[in-house]
């Protein structure tokens, strides 16, 4: 019974190629989200879904595009992967109550470009 | 959101109380104290938060000075399982967590 499960936990690739990776939440929340955290360990986010809507977009590279098919998916795919997209991602979902929310994260991909 | 500032690593004994500092002196009137968490090779993990007053549930306590401008996350009975960096981050529900360095704790047998 994962609330948050992300697909696959390892995925090792060419630079030049185009992946993605699944996420999904059983935990009934509206909002979604993709974070990045590179070799430095600091965590950064790059996009966040509302019922279905893109509300945040922190200067992420076009090469990214999320796509949420519904409120308990949002996927992140990446084209013409770089070797500066080797990190690992996060997803994350949680349920916003006024000026509150309590975020929820996936185990995470580790992205792996050569 | 506010600045926090954290001390970069701390040690601490098996079954002893964990206190972690935290400063946060811009703090505006409607942002929240939270504290998150993340065990290496794992996902952050929500820890608790606040606005006012202390709060307290079954993973530990938060206390908030009354001018808001610093917290304490306490843990209350530390295990070796508590080792992780932990994140103080002060901010209103705006659909996004800005992380830091955190601190580094090591809870030590």
């Amino acid at each position: 019974d994962t609330a948050v499960s992300q697909t696959p936990k390892y995925l090792v690739t060419q630079m030049g190629n185009d992946k993605s990776i699944k996420c999904e939440q059983n935990l009934g929340h509206d909002t979604m989200y993709w974070y990045k955290q590179d070799s430095k360990k600091f965590l950064k986010i790059m996009f966040s879904y509302n019922n279905k809507e893109l509300i945040i977009n922190e200067t992420v590279p076009n090469r990214f595009s999320p796509k949420s098919p519904d409120k308990a998916h949002l996927n992140l795919h990446i084209n013409s992967l770089e070797l500066g997209d080797s990190a690992v991602y996060f997803c994350a979902s949680s349920h916003v109550r006024g000026l509150t929310d309590t975020q929820y994260f996936g185990p995470g991909t580790r992205l792996t470009v050569l | 959101d506010a600045k926090t500032t954290q001390p970069t690593s701390m040690d601490c004994a098996e079954g002893r109380a964990a206190n972690l500092p935290c400063n946060h002196s811009t703090i505006s009137g409607n942002e929240y104290v939270y504290w998150y968490r993340q065990i290496h090779s794992q996902g952050p993990q929500y820890i608790i938060h606040g606005l006012k007053n202390n709060e307290t549930n079954e993973m530990a306590s938060l206390i908030i000075t009354e001018d808001r401008k610093s917290s304490t996350l306490i843990l209350p009975h530390a295990t070796l399982r508590d080792t992780a960096v932990y994140y103080c981050i002060v901010r209103v529900g705006d659909y996004k967590l800005s992380f830091g360095a955190g601190t580094t704790v090591t809870v030590r047998a």
